[in-house]
């Protein structure tokens, strides 16, 4: 039974570069959450999606990044025409249905360094 | 919104003594406080939660006790290890599946 999947495990992009984060949930998952990770800091919350849904955004920068949870594959983290300071850690984690955050299991993340 | 803030940022302790890392948080509405512990280059894993309704949970050598009046809980690790030396995070929930972390502590385990 695989964890949450993140790919890929380190992501270089130069400035202006698109990046993007995806992220498997467990099996019978289908809540998932994104977090960032700045250096000597705590994960803050960036967004929440179940198949097909955005639920809560309230912690997405306005402009540049978008994520979406299709019906079939990973969710993916959008970062468009990225910048020295989205260099982070992404953090995925998923929960069962109906469990809110008692249920999440985190993925091992995504180092983006932006160069 | 809610605010977590966590005491101390580092901590060093001798192998076999008690380390205990303080968090205090902010909205009377959150309900669940979860720990993570975070290996360098791994994702935070979850050793231990509670919920509002109970003011002590133990699970072998980690405890953590919570406070609703003054807004507080605490990670009790008894008998450390080196294996034990890592970042550890608190967190806080309420009514929606959002987390509020702290901004972790280093806890490191003396051999």
């Amino acid at each position: 039974n695989a964890g949450v999947m993140q790919n890929p495990r380190h992501l270089v992009r130069r400035r202006g570069q698109e990046a993007r984060l995806r992220c498997s949930p467990m099996k019978g998952h289908s809540h998932v959450y994104w977090y960032r990770q700045l250096p000597e800091e705590g994960l803050k919350f960036m967004v929440y999606l179940q198949k097909e849904n955005i639920i809560d955004e309230s912690g997405m920068p306005k402009e540049r990044f978008s994520a979406e949870f299709p019906k079939e594959g990973p969710s993916i983290l959008r970062i468009q025409q990225v910048v020295r300071g989205d260099s982070a850690a992404y953090f995925c984690a998923s929960s069962p249905p109906g469990t809110w955050a008692y249920g999440y299991t985190f993925g091992s993340g995504t180092r983006l360094t932006v160069v | 919104g809610e605010n977590v803030e966590q005491h101390p940022s580092t901590l060093s302790v001798q192998e076999g003594d008690s380390a205990v890392i303080k968090c205090t948080y902010s909205d009377s509405a959150s309900n669940y406080f979860p720990w993570y512990k975070q290996e360098l280059g791994k994702g935070p894993q979850l050793i231990i939660d509670i919920r509002s309704n109970v003011g002590e949970k133990k699970d072998q050598r980690i405890a953590v006790t919570l406070n609703k009046t003054a807004k507080h809980f605490s990670l009790h690790i008894t008998e450390t290890q080196p294996e034990d030396s890592a970042v550890y995070f608190c967190a806080a929930s309420g009514a929606n599946s959002k987390l509020t972390f702290g901004k972790g502590i280093t806890l490191s385990v003396r051999p």
